[in-house]
């Protein structure tokens, strides 16, 4: 069974660079995309961005100049990295595999618990 | 501001069937194909259907998906009160090069 047990600091200060990492069990972190998903206190989701087969990235163009996505695949884990943090970087982080269909259309089907990050000073 | 729009809320007797919509446009559902994912209170998502209309391993067939055109639809049928969550669609968008989400809507088993 697969499964993302998300780490990190909870309160990072404004300014600062949230950084969390995202430990992967009971599936090879090769051939699969590895994604980060926020959700705002009291709102839905947004993706952060993806990497894919420990190189090729793809992030969203809201966050696109301040996030880094990298993977360690001798751990097994990929990171998130969320620099000149505000307030409304505060979420809930999700860590989260995504895969291809046979239909060639991606999808997100395995999600860690989350973990929350408050950016405060 | 979403890019894909869900309505707000649903609400529905147990036993009872709903059905929860999601528009968007040729650059993303047009396109491309949709995926839903349940969200009940306190925990983190989980997927429901991929691929328009298909239901991962586990997934009871009370959950449909189907598209058409720039809209899906998600259908569950035989409500019961622990399918009280939030529902969210997503799909690539091809213009903007990056996964979106739908609003979300917040399913009531009344």
């Amino acid at each position: 069974q697969v499964q993302l047990q998300e780490s990190g600091p909870g309160l990072v200060k404004p300014s600062e660079t949230l950084s969390l990492t995202c430990i992967v069990s009971g599936a090879s972190i090769s051939g699969s995309y590895w994604s980060w998903i926020r959700q705002p206190p009291g709102k839905g989701l947004q993706w952060v961005g993806y990497i894919f087969n420990s190189g090729s990235t793809n992030y969203n163009p809201s966050l696109r100049s301040r996030v880094a996505i990298s993977v360690d695949t001798s751990k097994s884990q990929f990171s998130l990295k969320l620099n000149s943090v505000t307030a409304s970087d505060t979420a809930v982080y999700y860590c989260v595999r995504g895969k291809l269909s046979l239909s060639y259309s991606y999808y997100m089907d395995v999600w860690g618990k989350g973990t929350t990050v408050t950016v405060s000073s | 501001q979403s890019v894909l729009t869900q309505p707000p809320s649903v609400s529905a007797a147990p036993g009872q069937k709903v059905t929860i919509s999601c528009s968007g446009s040729s650059s993303n559902i047009g396109n491309n194909y949709v995926s839903w994912y349940q969200q009940p209170p306190g925990t983190a998502p989980k997927l429901l259907i991929y691929d328009n209309n298909k239901r991962p391993s586990g997934i009871p067939d009370r959950f449909s998906g189907s598209k058409s055109g720039t809209s899906a639809t998600l259908g569950i049928t035989g409500l019961q009160t622990g399918d009280e969550a939030d529902y969210y669609c997503g799909t690539w968008d091809s213009s903007l090069s990056a996964w979106v989400f739908g609003g979300g809507t917040k399913l009531t088993v009344l």
